[in-house]
């Protein structure tokens, strides 16, 4: 089985600095199609998890260019670049394998200001 | 729009049943990938089983031979089967669509399901 660390656990960060979390799996993402199965998420309290990254670095329909994910094979990075209250939030990385198919999440890292 | 709005949560006593329903608006469950993630109190997320648009089936193994998933394309609905439930299984369950790329791109409110010993 596929696991991702996600590090730090939590993080603080002031309004306008850039915020960095980091995963790492076990195995390489990168598949024989030259993508990596890398999903980002953000989860406010009392929310279902939003997507924001996909195939380690494209952003997702309708989030904020701030946001970006960068990373191949066995090491990934989300990256905001200028923080805003409304990131206050928990951060998961997600991954895919197949064979059987499989979903794994980070354990997820909690960003304050 | 596109929407999930999960239902059939609450309280079970261990060795229970219940069964969740993940009614879908806005595209046809049949013709997508649909899946359960679910979230233990003040823990992370963990994926639970997923159904694909040819009717092939995955779960995770720990809740293999006790959930079953299966959907109703007649009225556009995903639901689990939950058997033999025990005080780990309680969580929010959530239901969410599952695009090429293989992440969740749409999700439920998540209904909370609570397994008492």
């Amino acid at each position: 089985d596929i696991v991702l660390t996600q590090s730090p656990d939590s993080l603080a960060v002031s309004l306008g600095e850039r915020a960095t979390i980091n995963c790492k799996s076990s195995h390489t993402l990168y598949s024989s199609n030259h993508k990596n199965y890398l999903v980002w998420y953000q989860q406010k309290p009392g929310q279902p998890p939003k997507l924001l990254i996909y195939w380690a670095s494209t952003r997702a329909s309708g989030v904020p260019d701030r946001f970006s994910g960068s990373g191949s094979g066995t090491d990934f990075t989300l990256t905001i670049s200028s923080l805003q209250a409304e990131d206050v939030a928990v951060y998961y990385c997600q991954q895919y394998s197949s064979s059987p198919p499989e979903y794994t999440f980070g354990q997820g890292t909690k960003l304050e200001i | 729009e596109v929407q999930l709005v999960e239902s059939g949560g609450g309280l079970v006593q261990s060795g229970g049943s219940l069964r969740l329903s993940c009614v879908v608006s806005g595209f046809t469950v049949s013709n997508n990938y649909m899946s359960w993630v679910r979230q233990a109190p003040g823990k992370g997320l963990e994926w639970v089983s997923i159904i694909y648009s040819g009717d092939n089936i995955y779960y995770a193994d720990s809740v293999k031979g006790r959930f079953t998933i299966s959907r109703h394309n007649s009225n556009n609905t995903l639901y689990l089967q939950m058997n033999s439930l025990r005080p780990e299984d309680t969580a929010v369950y959530y239901c969410a669509r599952v695009p090429e790329y293989d992440g969740f791109d749409v999700w439920g409110q998540g209904t909370l399901v609570t397994v008492s010993s």
